[in-house]
């Protein structure tokens, strides 16, 4: 079992639509919940981090964490064509030494 | 600010050969990670340096691999003997303590090709 789990996609979303991201991950003790956005060629930025259960919103974005069921998502509002690219889901164990990553959702947004 | 600086961004080696990745991390920055990403996978944690130590070096291969991130200058990803299998993106990401390990600022990669 990997220790990030993310569906590679691609997912497709209409322009205006939401895309919704899934993640899961196996060390239950995990702390810390980061969303990568990486346009193609490019190194990753963060757009979202989560910390506790429940909802977190940062403009179109919205990251939701249940530690219970070790899930983490990602929801992006009126999507855009400039949102089409991998999002990758990472998390900091307890030790905080480093993050493991999913293998990355790519989304495309179709106009 | 000048942000997390990585050279060269592009490298090519023949088999056998060795390479050298630099990473200069934001200025205040004391901590740097280094990740490996494959073609079409996402990105797979190296080593984890302080200035002049290495924290957490269990994603480094056993052979060829070696990091180092001195007192002065960047941190430096040696890989001796390169293989084709070696050819990836490679990232640093710099942050400035323990406590802000969530702000993690990356470079913009190193890509090395292995003919």
């Amino acid at each position: 079992q990997k220790e990030v789990e993310q569906n590679s996609g691609p997912l497709s979303v209409p322009e205006g639509a939401i895309a919704s991201l899934n993640c899961t991950y196996s060390d239950r003790v995990s702390q810390s919940f980061f969303w990568y956005r990486q346009y193609s060629g490019k190194s990753p930025e963060l757009i979202m981090s989560i910390y506790s259960n429940g909802d977190k919103e940062d403009g179109r974005f919205t990251a939701q964490l249940n530690k219970a069921s070790q899930y983490v998502s990602l929801l992006i509002r009126d999507s855009q064509p400039s949102d089409s690219a991998t999002y990758l889901c990472a998390v900091m164990g307890a030790a905080g030494n480093k993050l493991t990553f999913g293998g990355g959702t790519r989304v495309l947004v179709k106009p | 600010n000048a942000g997390v600086m990585q050279n060269p961004r592009h490298l090519v080696r023949r088999r056998g050969q060795e390479a050298r990745l630099r990473c200069s991390p934001m200025k205040g920055h004391s901590h740097v990670y280094w990740y490996r990403q494959l073609p079409e996978e996402g990105l797979k944690f190296m080593v984890y340096l302080q200035k002049e130590n290495i924290i957490d070096e269990s994603g480094m291969p056993k052979e060829r691999f070696s990091a180092e991130f001195p007192k002065e200058g960047p941190s430096i990803l040696r890989i001796q003997q390169v293989v084709r299998g070696d050819s990836a993106a490679y990232f640093c990401a710099s942050f400035r303590d323990r406590a802000d390990t969530d702000t993690q600022y990356f470079g913009p990669g190193t890509r090395l090709t292995v003919l």
